[in-house]
């Protein structure tokens, strides 16, 4: 089974503080995405990577970056929160094939922006 | 522009009968198709999927129907149970990548 695992279930934060959400997977997936879910908009993609050291911006990458240093971890990086970021955060992780790959999520993290 | 739309954000069926969640895309490039499903404070979890070379595929109680011609997938859930209440995603990818691109979820109520 694929398990992909996020650091923070919930998190609190006030505006400004720089915050890092973790994701780890451990199914030597090549694919990893960051996506946050709000409320009538579905999943909005907010940046990928196929590789080490390798991203991709999503569809709203701003206000956002990313790290990936091993394969098996991508973290998102909020330099300065401000509460219209406060949402659910999605990672997910696919295996490369070149054709009709699945994506296999996290739990989520629930960020409050304060 | 949103590529992949679902017009329902909510649809309340009987246990036993039938469910069918709809889903319109416009991207003639899309050529794979896939249904999430996701509870509260869950992260989504694969249901099942379609490739543009079919027009059906069933798993157990789900199945999706493909209509290429009018860019229109659905998903069936027979017969419909409580447990199956959760919001579903439908998600599309074309031949140049690995993202998805997602419609806004439906959330579907089975009452007992």
């Amino acid at each position: 089974d694929v398990k992909v695992t996020q650091s923070s279930r919930y998190l609190v934060k006030r505006t400004g503080e720089k915050v890092f959400l973790e994701c780890v997977q451990d199914m030597d997936h090549e694919n990893m995405f960051w996506y946050r879910q709000d409320p009538g908009l579905g999943l909005r993609l907010i940046y990928f990577s196929y590789d080490v050291k390798m991203k991709e911006k999503g569809d709203i990458p701003e206000g956002y970056s990313v790290s990936r240093e091993k394969k098996e971890r991508f973290s998102l990086i909020l330099e300065s929160a401000s509460t219209n970021q406060t949402s659910m955060y999605l990672c997910a992780s696919s295996l490369w094939t070149g054709l009709w790959e699945t994506q296999y999520f996290g739990p989520g993290t629930r960020l409050l922006v304060l | 522009d949103q590529q992949v739309k679902q017009n329902s954000p909510s649809l309340s069926v009987q246990e036993g009968r039938i469910s069918i969640l709809n889903c319109d895309y416009t991207n003639s490039m899309f050529d794979y198709f896939l249904w999430y499903k996701k509870y509260p404070a869950e992260g989504p979890t694969f249901l099942i999927s379609i490739s543009s070379i079919k027009d059906k595929n069933e798993d157990g109680r789900f199945t999706v129907f493909l209509n290429k011609s009018a860019k229109h997938l659905s998903l069936h859930i027979v017969p419909s149970q409580p447990g199956d209440s959760a919001v579903y995603f439908c998600a599309a990818s074309s031949p140049s990548g690995s993202r998805l691109t997602f419609g806004e979820g439906t959330q579907l109520t089975v009452n007992p």
